[in-house]
């Protein structure tokens, strides 16, 4: 099964302040992904990647950032954290299949509170 | 883009009941549809998964069958544990940009 680490597994922010939340992903899978879950929304994506180099806006990407170092990183960036970012926020990855076959390997969630 | 419904949002069985939970999507470009469990404060965990070529597809306990023509797929869950308490998410594959997911179906089995 594939493996997928995400850090920190809870963070406390403050409003403004700057936040980065990590994934390491270790079965060489070209995409990767960062969504967020909120009660009443499900899971919403935020930003996805190809491949090293590569970041792409998803369903709602204001106020976040990404980063796609390597192979197996994929970062999430909260320059300028809002209590609206308050979430568990997970990262998964999925072999590039597309969209006949695209099931994804998620991580184990990371839970943020702005305050 | 693809927008992913699921009913209901919760319910509530006793151990060994059967349980339903529909799902319908929009966009009839999606192919692929994998389903996820959540266990509380755990991963999203992939459970069973229907491509649009085929009508129903069973594992153990699980039977996904698939309606391209009405786009309405329903998962049957049979003799529920108290193991199966957990979070059900219906999704559909938008190919590269990943998966459009419902709000999922909080079930919950009684001893």
């Amino acid at each position: 099964e594939a493996a997928v680490t995400q850090s920190p597994r809870n963070k406390v922010a403050v409003t403004g302040g700057k936040v980065t939340l990590s994934c390491n992903q270790t079965n060489n899978h070209n995409n990767m992904y960062w969504y967020r879950q909120d009660t009443g929304h499900g899971l919403r994506l935020i930003h996805y990647s190809y491949g090293a180099g590569s970041t792409e806006k998803g369903d709602i990407p204001d106020g976040y950032k990404a980063s796609r170092p390597s192979q197996e990183n994929f970062s999430l960036i909260l320059e300028l954290a809002t209590p609206s970012q308050t979430s568990v926020y997970f990262c998964a990855s999925g072999p590039d299949r597309g969209r006949s076959q695209n099931t994804l390997y998620f991580g184990a969630g990371t839970r943020l509170s702005v305050l | 883009g693809e927008q992913v419904e699921q009913l209901p949002s919760s319910l509530i069985v006793q151990e060994g009941a059967s349980v339903l939970i529909n799902c319908s999507y929009t966009d009839s470009a999606s192919v692929y549809f994998p389903w996820y469990k959540q266990e509380p404060g755990k991963r999203l965990q992939f459970i069973i998964d229907i491509r649009s070529n085929m009508e129903r597809k069973q594992n153990q306990r699980l039977t996904l069958l698939f309606d391209k023509k009405t786009k309405h797929l329903s998962l049957h869950i049979t003799a529920t544990q108290p193991g199966d308490s957990a979070i059900y998410f219906c999704s559909a594959s938008t190919g590269a940009q990943g998966l459009t997911f419902g709000l999922g179906t909080r079930v919950s089995v009684f001893p």
